[in-house]
Formats: structure tokens, sequence, C-alpha cells
């Protein structure tokens, strides 16, 4: 696609409901990550998918969070048992990487979650 | 454990000031510091820097790396309202993954 996508762009969810949030990167781009930004706060690290390598994995914050990419492009984000705290906008961003290749990253609006 | 720290938190200025923000960073094997802008919920891309001492200029933005210092700045002269923003700043390690500071929010005044 023309951007990086992601759906729902809003969710609201009872408190112990799982949910799932999914992210659609930029066509070809081999790299995938997602990140967490609570109210005021900065970009936090939950994820990184490069082509066929195991995930970076060290940012998840408990074992309720897993993510999973699906044939190389679209990925989808897992909470269980969702809690208030994790309520906060998901942001997934694609890149161009692989040996020799250096580029920006591209992020999608979005998903607000909001546990109640 | 790498570490991406940006000063000031935030800053509030007048059109036409020029302001300076600060990145540092301790990485394993540097590939390449990124700067965003986030206006809303999507941040969008600025400037890649590699090499140190090489400036990347943009219209009134620009920015440069100091590997020697570890650190980079993004300079915005003559200061807009709509500059008003959280700046973002990334490093890449050699894993490819890019790890952000806390960023800056920039209020410009009229």
């Amino acid at each position: 696609g023309a951007g990086v996508s992601q759906s729902p762009s809003n969710k609201v969810t009872e408190k112990g409901k799982d949910v799932e949030l999914r992210c659609d990167p930029i066509s070809g781009h081999t790299a995938l990550y997602w990140y967490r930004q609570s109210l005021g706060q900065g970009l936090e690290f939950l994820i990184y998918f490069q082509g066929n390598s195991a995930p970076d994995k060290s940012g998840l914050p408990s074992d309720r969070f897993s993510a999973e990419r699906t044939g190389g492009s679209v990925s989808t984000l897992t909470i269980q048992r969702t809690q208030q705290e994790d309520s906060a906008v998901y942001l997934c961003a694609s890149s161009l990487q692989g040996a020799g290749m250096n580029t920006e990253a591209f992020f999608g609006q979005g998903t607000r979650l909001t546990v109640v | 454990e790498d570490k991406v720290v940006q000063s000031p938190l935030s800053l509030v200025v007048h059109e036409g000031d020029t302001v300076t923000l600060n990145c540092s960073y301790e990485v394993t094997n540097f590939r390449s510091l990124l700067w965003y802008k986030q206006e809303k919920k999507a941040p969008t891309f600025l400037f890649m820097l590699t090499s140190s001492g090489i400036e990347k200029k943009s219209g009134r933005l620009s920015s440069i790396l100091d590997k020697k210092e570890l650190s980079s700045i993004l300079n915005i002269t003559a200061t807009q309202t709509g500059d008003s923003a959280i700046y973002l700043c990334a490093e890449r390690g050699s894993q490819g993954n890019l790890i952000f500071g806390k960023g800056t929010k920039l209020s410009v005044k009229p």
C-alpha cells in the first residue's frame, strides 16, 4: 500500500478482555516495529521484526503481550487480559532494511487503546 | 543497553526565535541517528544522520551529528507556530532496531 496502515484507529475494551491490533506495512518493507506511547511520553519500543530473523521481543512489557508477523507482511499485536495501564497509542512503523541498507522508518496513524 | 536522551523535555519560544534541540545516545555499533516530528499521532521523518560533521538541511531545519560526543542537534531558525510539535530522536544500532528518546515538546507562541 501507499503507507503503513493500522486498524482499528480506536479501540475501547473492558479490563480483562483480549485485544488484537493490526499493522499492514508498506509493500516490500522487510522491517516492522511496534511502539507504545502513553500520554505525554516518548515512544516505548515493544517488538521488532526483520525479514526471516527471530524477532527482537525485548521491549514487550509482560507475557500478556505477543506479536506475530505472517508471511513477512501483516503483523498483529495481541494483548491478553488487558489492564488499565495498557491504555496508550500503539504505533507501528516499517522500513526497508537489509545488508548495507539504512533507511528511515515510516509510521502508521496508530491505534488508540482505552481500557475501561 | 542502548539509550537515547533528549533535552530539554519541553521548550516554549516565540515566533521568530531560533531553537536548538539536543540528543545524546549510548549504543553499541552505531549505524544512524534519526529525527522525527510528531504533531498528532504519526511521527514524520525529518533527517537521518550517519556521518559526523555533515549538516543536513531542509528549509529552516538543520541537523548535525557528532560521533565523538555521541550527540546530535536539531536547529530550527525563524520558528513559526506550525513548528509546535514533539521532536523525537532515535538511534539505530547494529541489529537495525530503532530506539527513541522521550522527545522534546516545542511550543511556539505567536
